[in-house]
């Protein structure tokens, strides 16, 4: 696609539920990153794919956070029982091996 | 540990004066620094991009200077212009290879007619 593509746009969910947030890379990006962004905050990264696999998954604040990329292209990001702290803006930005990061629009989380 | 900050949170200037971003970071090993603009509901836009062998360098409007001696980089935008008000981040790489970014808390700039 033109851009990366990131759905939902915004998700309010209760406390406990799962939530699944997905992203569309730029076509041919290799790279694939997740970043978490709290009010008034700069960007926490949270793990990066190359290709299909996660060499980094550092940033993963808990268990409870995990993420997939399939086909070396759309990646979801699975948060289970959401907490009211999960509640942030979740970015997931793309680049070809070590280029440049393009960035989404995000999806705006809110846990009720 | 690995920060990377920002002096300012909030820089108000006048439409056509040049605006200055400043920004300090903690790890001596990182090797490329990026400033990015980010607007209301959008995601970060790539600005400019400098390297650790160099100390400056320009684009449209916008200068980058890295100071390695005091771990210092600002970012110039020169005739500010009311599409430039955002919030302006810079990020460093410490780990080179992938581009697992470590980001300021980001300044707002706003820029009034």
């Amino acid at each position: 696609g033109a851009g990366v593509s990131q759905s939902p746009s915004n998700k309010v969910t209760e406390k406990g539920k799962d939530v699944e947030l997905r992203c569309d890379p730029i076509s041919g990006h290799t790279a694939l990153y997740w970043y978490r962004q709290s009010l008034g905050q700069g960007l926490e990264f949270l793990i990066y794919f190359q290709g299909n696999s996660a060499p980094d998954k550092s940033g993963l604040p808990s268990d409870r956070f995990s993420a997939e990329r399939t086909g070396g292209s759309v990646s979801t990001l699975t948060i289970q029982r959401t907490q009211q702290e999960d509640s942030a803006v979740y970015l997931c930005a793309s680049s070809l091996a070590t280029g440049q990061l393009f960035f989404g629009s995000g999806t705006q989380l809110s846990v009720l | 540990g690995e920060s990377v900050g920002l002096h300012l949170p909030t820089l108000s200037v006048q439409e056509g004066d040049n605006s200055i971003i400043n920004c300090a970071y903690s790890n001596s090993a990182s090797d490329y620094f990026i400033w990015y603009k980010q607007e209301s509901g959008k995601g970060p836009q790539f600005i400019i991009d400098i390297r650790s062998n160099m100390d400056k360098r320009q684009g449209q409007r916008v200068t980058v200077l890295l100071n390695k001696t005091v771990k210092h980089l600002s970012l110039q935008i020169a005739a500010t212009q009311p599409g430039d008000s955002a919030v302006y981040f810079c990020a460093e790489n410490p780990s080179g290879g992938y581009n697992k970014l470590i980001f300021g808390a980001g300044t707002r700039l706003a820029v009034h007619p």
